[in-house]
C-alpha cells in the first residue's frame, strides 16, 4: 500500500522560505503525478500545485505562482515544495497526494500533512 | 473562493439518504470528472468517489456519486453517526489549469 510521509514544516517569518519534502512507498514513484494541498485553519482544502510523473509539467494555483516551485526526484522517490517569499495567509497544513497518470486525476492517497506557520 | 460550489452544511437523521451536491461550470465539471473526499477532523482527506461514481476499494456502497452537466451530487444512504464529517468536492479546472475543490460541506447526524 502507498504510504506519503511529508516533512520540513515548521514556524517561518513573513518573507522567508521553507521547503517540504514527501518521501513515498509502496508504489511506483515515477509513474503518478503528484500533487500538494494545503488546508488553513478551519478552513477547507486548496489545491497549490502538481507535477507530473516525470516531471517535465508542473502546474500552479495563482496564489502561489512565481514563488513556490514543485519539484520530484524519482531515483529518491521524493517530491519537494520550495516556498519562497512566504506570507501569513500561506500558513496551513501541507499534505502531499499520490495523482493518477495525469495531473488532473484524483487523489487516491495522502500524506498526514505538515504544518507551515508563517507569523512574525 | 471556490468555483465550485457546496452547500456548507448539510443534515439527516440516522438511517436517511442525504444528497450535497457541487455546481461547476463548463470549464471544470462540464468538461472532467467529478472526485469526492471524506475529511475526519484533524486527519487527512481520503478518496471516497472518483471519475464521477466510482468508489474505492473498502468504501461503503452507502456513497454514491453522479453527475450530470456542470452539476455533480454524493449521496449517502443509511446515515451513521460516524458519516458526521467533512465532504469536498473536486475537478480539474481546464481554464486555470488547476484542481478546484469545493468549499466543503459539515453533514450532521441529528
Amino acid at each position: 500500500e502507498a504510504q506519503l510521509l511529508e516533512s520540513g514544516g515548521g514556524l517561518v517569518r513573513p518573507g522567508g522560505s521553507l521547503r517540504l519534502s514527501c518521501a513515498a512507498s509502496g508504489f511506483t514513484f515515477s509513474s503518478y503525478a503528484m500533487s500538494w494541498v494545503r488546508q488553513a485553519p478551519g478552513k477547507g482544502l486548496e489545491w497549490v500545485s502538481s507535477i507530473s510523473g516525470l516531471g517535465d509539467d508542473t502546474f500552479y494555483a495563482d496564489s502561489v505562482k512565481g514563488r513556490f516551485t514543485i519539484s520530484r526526484d524519482n531515483s529518491k522517490n521524493t517530491l519537494y515544495l520550495q516556498m519562497n517569499s512566504l506570507r501569513v495567509e500561506d500558513t496551513a497544513v501541507y499534505y502531499c497526494a499520490k495523482g493518477t497518470g495525469h495531473p488532473s486525476g484524483w487523489y487516491d492517497y495522502w500524506g498526514q500533512g505538515a504544518l507551515v506557520t508563517a507569523s512574525s | 473562493q471556490s468555483v465550485l460550489t457546496q452547500p456548507p452544511s448539510a443534515s439527516g437523521t440516522p438511517g436517511q439518504r442525504v444528497t450535497i451536491s457541487c455546481s461547476g461550470s463548463s470549464s471544470n465539471i462540464g468538461s472532467n470528472t467529478v472526485n469526492w473526499y471524506q475529511q475526519l477532523p484533524g486527519t487527512a482527506p481520503k478518496l471516497l468517489i472518483y471519475r464521477n461514481d466510482q468508489r474505492p476499494s473498502g468504501v461503503p456502497d452507502r456513497f454514491s456519486g453522479s453527475k450530470s452537466g456542470t452539476s455533480a451530487s454524493l449521496a449517502i444512504s443509511g446515515l451513521q453517526s460516524e458519516d458526521e464529517v467533512d465532504y469536498y468536492c473536486a475537478a480539474w479546472d481546464d481554464s486555470l489549469n488547476g484542481q478546484l475543490f469545493g468549499g466543503g460541506t459539515k453533514l450532521t447526524v441529528l
